[in-house]
């Protein structure tokens, strides 16, 4: 089944205490994105990645980092987790630029305390 | 990018057709019009795009105005498994491949 996977569903972690929270994809796709959503602010783009070692800063990116050293995986990785950085996340990955439809993950539900 | 704006939140009677509105006054040539939907608990889900003429797939029709200031997602017969928040969003393909998300409609299908 063509699907994003992110894992963990859900994670409650301490301020300071790096995470990474994993995405893979089996689609083959070029564009790969993260999103964070919050009540009222709708869904907001942290980074995303054109293709394998490409990658660039989306609407809100600070206090986040990416890598994409393969095609199918983009971890998000969080160095020092902050409050404020509870929320919703969401992986998404399409084939290129070019193309439509976006296939979204199942969310990664963040706490940090 | 430009914006979208959509009703907060809107009901509708389970079998029955819904019309779900966008407004984007300040669309540009190259925007196209893109309709995401996100159920409870999950995702958001590809619903359909369009770039002028009216398109129609198996899960919706876009209806989309001349001047193409707006928009009209329309669901043929309503289900309870409609109910979710329906996003009206602009994507310039000339640009970065990027979505703004904003706040959408939330549907209510009422049995």
């Amino acid at each position: 089944e063509a699907q994003v996977t992110q894992n963990p569903r859900y994670l409650i972690t301490v301020t300071g205490k790096k995470l990474t929270v994993t995405c893979s994809q089996n689609m083959n796709h070029e564009y790969m994105s993260w999103y964070r959503q919050d009540p009222g602010l709708g869904l907001r783009q942290i980074y995303y990645s054109m293709n394998v070692e490409v990658t660039d800063k989306g609407d809100v990116p600070e206090g986040y980092k990416v890598s994409r050293k393969e095609k199918r995986n983009f971890p998000l990785i969080l160095e020092s987790p902050s409050p404020n950085q509870t929320s919703l996340y969401f992986c998404a990955s399409s084939p290129s630029i070019r193309l439509f439809g976006y296939t979204f993950g199942s969310g990664t539900r963040l706490t940090v305390v | 990018d430009a914006k979208t704006t959509q009703p907060n939140s809107m009901e509708s009677n389970e079998e029955e057709p819904v019309h779900l509105p966008c407004n984007h006054s300040t669309i540009s040539g190259t925007d196209y019009i893109h309709w995401y939907r996100q159920l409870p608990s999950q995702g958001p889900e590809y619903v359909i795009h369009g770039l002028t003429s009216n398109v129609n797939n198996r899960m919706a029709s876009l209806a989309i105005a001349e001047d193409r200031k707006s928009s009209t997602l329309i669901l043929h017969r309503a289900t309870l498994r409609d109910a979710a928040v329906y996003y009206c969003i602009l994507r310039d393909q000339t640009g970065a491949n990027n979505l703004f998300f904003g706040t959408g409609t939330r549907l209510t299908v009422i049995p």
